[in-house]
């Protein structure tokens, strides 16, 4: 296994517009994170999957984020009517559950710039 | 979900000078996590911790979990280049927060 991947790498969108990222995170582990992460700042937390569930999102998301794990496998991260705001480095992360965290796995990230 | 506040924000350290990162919140963790990302990377896990007094050592790093399981700290002796980066440390019983980080500068 590869560990996580991300893709795409590098995104520049026109202010407005929807984007969506794919996270494919290693194959046994049934936790999957996002992240989002500015310059300087540490990760911020978005949103967690247990397989297929969503167990917990952020307040801090608004609801032009929406998060899917249809499958229990890759996840998808699409950010409607992208705003300036929204340019950052979009992570994802995956480890073995549930009974109780361990190693976090990283992908390389996405990073998104809005125009 | 749970906040942990990492001090100092920047240390810079000439090569072989120690270095401290500390890792606070106000409630009891039960689990804490520390992670390295190298400029320009990604956050690699280095290590658990989640015993109360707990305390483990990598070589020159040294973290420990604090007796209340309130606070957590990395200690990094004789310092090299390649120790460069932020280091933040993280908690959740579900979920995983993470600290605002300590970025670490070492001057040859």
């Amino acid at each position: 296994d590869t560990g996580v991947s991300q893709d795409p790498r590098h995104k520049i969108t026109k202010r407005g517009q929807n984007v969506t990222f794919r996270c494919d995170p290693i194959s046994e582990h049934n936790r999957l994170y996002w992240y989002r992460q500015t310059l300087g700042q540490g990760p911020e937390f978005l949103t967690y999957f247990q397989n297929e569930a969503q167990l917990e999102k952020s307040r801090l998301l608004s609801d032009r984020f929406s998060a899917e794990r249809p499958k229990g496998s890759f996840s998808t991260l699409e950010i409607q009517r992208t705003e300036q705001g929204d340019s950052a480095m979009y992570l994802c992360a995956s480890s073995l559950g549930p009974a109780k965290n361990t190693e976090a796995f990283f992908g390389q990230g996405t990073r998104l710039t809005v125009v | 979900g749970q906040q942990v506040m990492q001090i100092p924000q920047y240390q810079h350290v000439q090569e072989g000078e120690d270095f401290t990162t500390y890792c606070n919140s106000s409630t009891t963790l039960s689990n804490i996590q520390w992670y390295k990302q190298r400029p320009g990377g990604h956050p690699v896990f280095l290590i658990q911790l989640v015993k109360s007094g707990e305390v483990k050592k990598q070589k020159r790093l040294t973290f420990q979990f604090g007796e209340a399981k309130k606070n957590s700290s990395l200690h990094i002796t004789a310092t090299q280049t390649t120790d460069v980066g932020t280091y933040f440390c993280a908690t959740g019983a579900n979920n995983l927060f993470f600290g605002t980080g300590t970025r670490l500068t070492v001057i040859p």
